[in-house]
């Protein structure tokens, strides 16, 4: 399954809220789609699960949805710490694939 | 808290084996809930499923690195490793150990910090 993220980057400001999608070649179970975000140097974090169920400790102004081939992640309000790269990832088939990642910068 | 700390050599020369260890703290490797996965980046690049093991020794590859990787694990040191033979410099980049979560999750909910491997002579 090859997953698309569109766009490949975002410049936005702080407050701003950005829609990041993630197109699936074929379906994918919303129980096998994840969110993670990476900043620079760092590991990749689990943002999202599931398609829409936030991991431990990440703010509500995270948010999944979307089913079959379409799935989106929201941030309703950027924050300085939320500019990084953002990936998809889908573990219900093999090889589990991850999206190539929608970058966010800061405009 | 479970950590995961990647180890082993930063540089392998062309045509060798890479080998790295993940040993996992704070928690018990052979627990039925997890997965136990090796992720790689090369530089400027995405994230690349490697393979991952469960704890029964059952393993599952990215196949076009199949033919050239072996992941195993060692529960009495409450690690897994990961070799990659035949390495080029296509094979550089930052590899992260990683616990997929299966009861719930499904997904690689905690990560090692990584590590980098440059393939040169």
């Amino acid at each position: 399954i090859v997953l698309t993220q569109s766009p490949g980057t975002l410049s936005l400001s702080p407050g701003e809220r950005v829609a990041l999608s993630c197109r699936a070649s074929h379906s994918v179970s919303t129980r096998f789609l994840a969110w993670y975000q990476q900043r620079p140097g760092q590991a990749p974090r689990l943002l999202i699960y599931g398609a829409a169920n936030r991991a431990a400790g990440i703010p509500d102004r995270f948010s999944g949805t979307g089913s079959g081939t379409d799935f989106t992640l929201t941030i309703s309000r950027l924050e300085p710490e939320d500019f990084a790269v953002y990936y998809c990832h889908q573990y219900a088939t093999s090889p589990y694939s991850f999206g190539q990642g929608t970058k966010v910068e800061i405009k | 808290q479970l950590q995961l700390l990647e180890s082993g050599p930063g540089l392998v020369k062309p045509s060798e084996t890479l080998s790295l260890t993940c040993t996992v703290s704070g928690g018990s490797i052979s627990s039925p809930t997890y997965y136990w996965g090796w992720i790689r980046q090369a530089p400027g690049k995405g994230l690349e499923w490697i393979g991952s093991i469960y704890y029964s020794g059952s393993t599952y590859f990215n196949p076009p690195l199949t033919s050239r990787v072996t992941i195993t694990i060692d529960k009495s040191k409450n690690q897994f490793s990961l070799k990659l033979n035949s390495v080029t410099a296509a094979d550089t980049g930052v590899y992260f150990c990683a616990r997929l979560e299966w009861d719930e999750l499904r997904a690689f909910d905690i990560w090692g910090q990584g590590t980098m491997v440059t393939v040169s002579s």
